[in-house]
């Protein structure tokens, strides 16, 4: 099943921004919203942000979320440390009737 | 708070089945879809299968089509994934997911090794 677009890796400097990218098309993205995902290295996934931009309880404001079109936008500001991990997008494909995934974004903090 | 306990992974040789398992707790379980979603040594997501609320309703990946059966227990707030015909491209950590527009609750997950 075609997946989503995400850039495999953004490097930022410690208390930079770091802008995360995800790119579907209008039956997913563009239709229904992208989630976002923070996995660090040997742990499960953890929710970021909703489908419908709500952030998710918990997480830091230093993290928003956008979508304009079919393209999903995830901003983290203030870059600290913690922040350098792998980042995933999700949505619903409605024509797919399945959750495709993005390949993931590798930050890291410089 | 939600708690999702995996289990049921192993090793198996291709061809062979397993059966793996994921307890729910802290929430009401029969109100939510559930999802299965695996990640290879070193590599990105990939949804695997979902189940409506009720069980009514099932969706899978193209690649597991035939092969993986989802299904709950809504008395026992217990998510299945019954898989056969099992191949080295399916070893991967198998997480299951409680859906609530989107996957906002992961377990630890469970390991399945394909392997002779």
């Amino acid at each position: 099943q075609a997946g989503l677009t995400q850039p495999p890796s953004v490097s930022k400097g410690l208390r930079q921004t770091a802008t995360l990218t995800c790119t579907g098309n209008s039956n997913n993205v563009g239709n229904q919203g992208a989630a976002w995902l923070q996995q660090h290295q040997g742990h499960p996934p953890k929710l970021l942000f909703y489908r419908n931009n709500d952030r998710a309880s918990g997480i830091s404001e230093r993290f928003s979320a956008s979508r304009p079109g079919n393209t999903a936008s995830l901003t983290i500001t203030g870059l600290q440390p913690e922040d350098e991990a792998d980042y995933y997008c999700s949505a619903w494909d409605s024509s797919l009737s399945a959750w495709v995934f993005g390949g993931g974004t590798k930050l890291t903090v410089l | 708070e939600v708690h999702l306990l995996e289990s049921g992974g192993g090793l198996v040789q291709p061809g062979g089945s397993l059966r793996l398992s994921c307890a729910a707790s802290g929430f009401t379980f029969s109100r939510y879809a559930m999802n299965w979603v695996r990640q290879a040594p070193g590599k990105g997501l990939d949804w695997v299968s979902g189940i409506s609320s009720s069980g009514g309703y099932t969706f899978y990946a193209d690649s597991v089509k035939g092969r993986f059966t989802i299904s709950r227990d809504n008395s026992k707030n217990t998510l299945y994934l019954q898989t056969d015909s099992l191949r080295a491209e399916d070893t991967a950590v198998y997480y299951c997911a409680k859906e609530n527009n989107s996957p906002d609750s992961w377990g630890q997950g469970t390991l399945v090794t394909v392997s002779s």
